[in-house]
């Protein structure tokens, strides 16, 4: 089993539209969890930390499931600047932050 | 904007070139990156420096050799490269360790020749 699987897209969806990401992990030590979007031929940016209670931003939500092993991300009322690529990373003890493969976000008007 | 800084942003050289690439941080953060992202591909984790002492080298070709000066800087050092190791290469800061969020840098796009 791949460390994180993520769902590649790409997701093409309309303004206003609501969308949700998902990202498995493999390993249950795993102790910090992320969502970065990462724009085209940019670095990578933090969108939020995602906490085991689930934590909103906004038009973004996003939920830890440890038993399941799996975070999301669910974007509400998507606009045109939300179009990128949505990276999930987690981290651990062992200073390691692996990246999903991003998932890849077009919001058409 | 970002308050990690990388310096070339872009780098052309050929395979007998010797160059470095550098990274600075003023955030007091301890833990410092390498990551390597070919397009289209999430970024690789290549080496952690904590506390200024290597703590992750993920098998990466001694062509690439990283250095830590001091808490603040971070550099890449170049040498003998490969057409393959074209990519952009990213650094990044932490405050302790990768269970917090990491700040990047804008990455130096390399190509080799």
């Amino acid at each position: 089993r791949k460390e994180v699987e993520q769902d590649p897209g790409p997701f093409n969806v309309p303004e206003g539209a609501t969308v949700a990401f998902n990202c498995t992990y493999s390993n249950s030590a795993s102790q910090s969890f992320f969502w970065y979007r990462q724009d085209c031929r940019k670095e990578p940016k933090l969108l939020m930390s995602v906490y085991s209670s689930g934590n909103e931003d906004g038009r973004f939500t996003a939920q830890l499931n440890r038993a399941s092993q799996y975070i999301s991300l669910l974007i509400r009322d998507s606009k045109l600047s939300d179009s990128a690529t949505y990276l999930c990373g987690f981290g651990g003890a062992t200073n390691k932050l692996i990246f999903g493969t991003g998932t890849l976000l077009a919001v058409q008007p | 904007d970002t308050e990690v800084t990388q310096t070339p942003k872009h780098l052309v050289m050929g395979m007998t070139n010797k160059k470095s690439l550098k990274c600075e941080q003023h955030m007091g953060h301890r833990a410092m990156y390498w990551y390597k992202q070919k397009a289209k591909k999430p970024p690789e984790l290549m080496f952690v420096y904590s506390y200024e002492k290597l703590s992750i080298n993920e098998s990466v070709p001694s062509r690439f050799s990283p250095e830590c000066p001091n808490s603040s800087l971070l550099n890449l050092h170049l040498h003998a490269l490969q057409p393959e190791d074209s990519a952009l290469y990213l650094c990044a800061s932490s405050q302790t360790g990768s269970y917090e969020k990491l700040f990047f840098g804008s990455g130096t796009q390399l190509s080799v020749l």
